[in-house]
């Protein structure tokens, strides 16, 4: 199984909203709603955010939304916050295996 | 609320087996729960190495299968990685994690740096 693919890096000013996809294929984020994006600070462990495409968990702001279409699935920071600053990554369920993306540092200028 | 915690050998010999444990508190693994194993080379992204169910099955990367294998302690309440023959290519923070069987991790321990060299 090869990694979901996201883009290297993303940014955006305090208040303005940032969108990172991930993409895969019908074997995966096409084929399940099975997928969860997780933000990783240095040196941290990662923390999930979103989680069946589009549900928070308890505790998550929600200026953090997810989305689906297809092949591709996307995680939206709205009003961008200096604390949003780290590394996201998308997983999605593959029929009994799980699959990560490659990873997006988001930098709040 | 549960808490998770990897223990095990921060270096291992190429070839030989890396050996982790993850001890649960606040949770009984015996409970409707996946508990997985995922880990992260220095300044890379995150690799998915498997999953154990609480009856014992297990789910494994496809590109680890020959090399991995996962068990259950329920006594001890505490899951276990071994990885056969590494290499450097191994070397990585290796975290475990709960999955609420949706494939998302929802608790996390802080991951434990295990570097493959002689």
């Amino acid at each position: 199984q090869s990694a979901l693919t996201q883009p290297p890096s993303a940014s955006g000013s305090p208040g303005q909203s940032v969108t990172i996809s991930c993409t895969g294929t019908s074997s995966d984020v096409g084929g399940y709603r099975y997928v969860s994006w997780y933000q990783q600070h240095p040196g941290k462990a990662p923390k999930l955010m979103i989680y069946e495409v589009n549900k928070r968990p308890s505790g998550v702001p929600d200026r953090f939304s997810g989305s689906k279409s297809g092949n591709t699935a996307s995680l939206t920071v709205s009003g961008l916050q200096a604390e949003d600053e780290a590394d996201y990554y998308c997983s999605s369920y593959a029929g009994s295996n799980n699959v990560f993306g490659t990873g997006t540092k988001v930098t709040v200028l | 609320q549960v808490q998770l915690q990897e223990s095990g050998p921060g270096l291992v010999k190429p070839s030989e087996t890396l050996s982790l444990t993850c001890t649960v508190s606040g949770y009984s693994i015996s409970n409707n729960y996946y508990w997985g194993w995922i880990r992260q080379p220095p300044g890379k992204g995150l690799e998915w190495i498997g999953n154990i169910f609480q009856t014992g099955n297990t789910y494994y990367n496809p590109s680890l299968k020959s090399r991995v294998s996962m068990s259950l302690d329920t006594s001890k309440n505490q899951f276990s990685l071994k990885l056969s023959s590494v290499t450097a290519a191994d070397t990585a923070v290796y975290y475990c994690a709960r999955d609420g069987s949706t494939s998302a991790f929802d608790s996390w321990g802080q991951g434990t740096l295990v570097t493959v060299s002689s």
